[in-house]
């Protein structure tokens, strides 16, 4: 079983839909998480980290379920600029697993006009 | 404020052939990591380093790849002798240790090994 595990799509929505990704871990010790955004030829950025609690930046809310060790994204009103792939993110802390980062293999969003 | 530099840019080399990736972190990041991406495995880590120390190489494909950190603004991954499968972006990144842990990529090298 994949450590990272997301639904690779790919989602083809139409501009203001509202898209939800999936995304489940197995280490149950995982401690950040986050949601990176990579457009086409482009290197990975970080979009939002996602804290217990759930957290919204605009347009995008981000959930957390540690005990279903599930992450999801919700983009409401999508626009055709977040045509991009959706890469969920977790890590452990402390140890020699400082600092590293585990990605998902991603979810291909394309929203059209 | 420059953000993380890798060249080349691009790479085509024959198999057999050395190559060597380089990077820059950002200035005042203490981690700085390789990553392979390919359409089939995604984004994988190769391996990381914590303030120019090795800490976790596991992600190494095999003894054909090496990976230095002289000092703190520069790292290279070498391949010898490449191989054909070893085609892939190779990305660097760097952060900033403790509770921040995002990692800011540079553009990528995309190697191409005939």
């Amino acid at each position: 079983r994949k450590e990272v595990e997301q639904d690779p799509g790919p989602f083809n929505v139409p501009e203001g839909a509202t898209v939800a990704f999936n995304c489940t871990y197995s280490n149950s010790a995982s401690q950040s998480f986050f949601w990176y955004r990579q457009d086409c030829r482009k290197e990975p950025k970080l979009l939002m980290s996602v804290y217990s609690s759930g957290n919204e930046d605009g347009r995008f809310t981000a959930q957390l379920n540690r005990a279903s060790q599930y992450i999801s994204l919700l983009i409401r009103d999508s626009k055709l600029s977040d045509s991009a792939t959706y890469l969920c993110v977790v890590t452990t802390a402390g140890g020699t697993s400082y600092g590293k980062l585990t990605f998902g293999q991603g979810t291909i969003l394309t929203v059209h006009p | 404020d420059a953000g993380v530099i890798q060249s080349p840019r691009h790479e085509v080399t024959e198999m057999g052939q050395e190559v060597t990736l380089r990077c820059k972190p950002i200035s005042g990041h203490n981690s700085l990591f390789w990553y392979r991406q390919t359409m089939m495995r995604g984004l994988e880590l190769l391996i990381y380093f914590n303030n120019n120390v090795p800490i976790d190489d596991s992600g190494m494909p095999e003894d054909r790849f090496s990976a230095k950190m002289p000092n703190a603004s520069f790292s290279t991954l070498k391949i010898q002798p490449s191989e054909p499968r070893d085609s892939a972006v190779y990305f660097c990144a760097s952060g900033r240790g403790g509770d921040y842990n995002e990692q800011f990529f540079g553009p990528g090298t995309r190697l191409t090994v005939l």
